[in-house]
């Protein structure tokens, strides 16, 4: 499984957008990049999930280059409510026959203040 | 839909003791896993199931049993609680490898502390 690199923690303001990135340099060529959000005291959340180029729901966008190496994971004017924990993990799909097995790092914390 | 469901949410072990951590989701999600989170850390992978009757191990699998005699249920076993194994516990599912969704479902939570 591709190991991840994360920036550990990232400040920010009400109204800013959030740019994480994340390195996987020895991504897979079946491998997918996933977000997830964890609040204090909660279990991780599904933000987002894409394989190249650009996704975006109503949550956030996930920017992926040609050469797959980095993902950047995108916040719209974030809140208070955005203070969190973002998971960036890489790994085959279940739909590809492999099972994901959601290998974690350590996770970028994002401070979102006043 | 209740989702994932973990109970108890709250533990207190003395060391040596036994005792297992319930999952359920009502999803009918084929794969399910369990991992444990220390204060200030990532999630680290116990155990998954790829579906009832199947298990494997995954990171930290020392010190834990688990099994799926059913879809629904993915139960934790601590066979002698340790100090070292005070953390939280998360239990996740997720949608059949047919589907197209990769989306992990977490339950929130078991709080355990040994003593």
């Amino acid at each position: 499984l591709a190991k991840t690199t994360q920036p550990i923690s990232m400040d920010s303001y009400e109204g800013q957008e959030v740019n994480i990135t994340c390195s996987h340099n020895n991504i897979a060529t079946n491998d997918y990049i996933t977000w997830y959000q964890q609040f204090p005291s909660q279990g991780p959340r599904f933000i987002i999930q894409g394989y190249k180029t650009k996704v975006t729901n109503e949550v956030a966008s996930l920017f992926i280059p040609a050469d797959r190496k980095s993902s950047t994971l995108s916040l719209p004017r974030v809140s208070l409510s955005d203070t969190a924990v973002y998971y960036c993990l890489v790994g085959v799909p279940l739909f590809s026959g492999g099972y994901n097995k959601l290998i974690f790092g350590a996770g970028t914390r994002l401070a979102v203040h006043p | 839909n209740a989702g994932v469901t973990q109970t108890p949410k709250f533990q207190v072990l003395k060391t040596g003791q036994s005792m297992t951590l319930q999952c359920a989701q009502d999803m009918n999600h084929e794969y399910m896993s369990w991992y444990r989170q220390d204060p200030g850390m990532g999630l680290r992978l116990i155990h998954y199931s790829v579906g009832a009757g199947i298990t494997d191990q995954g990171e930290v699998p020392n010190g834990y049993n688990v099994s799926r005699s059913t879809t629904e249920d993915f139960p934790l076993r601590l066979l002698s609680a340790a100090p070292s194994q005070t953390s939280v516990y998360f239990c996740a599912s997720s949608y059949h490898p047919q589907g197209d969704n990769t989306e992990a479902f977490f339950g929130q939570g078991t709080r355990l502390t040994v003593v």
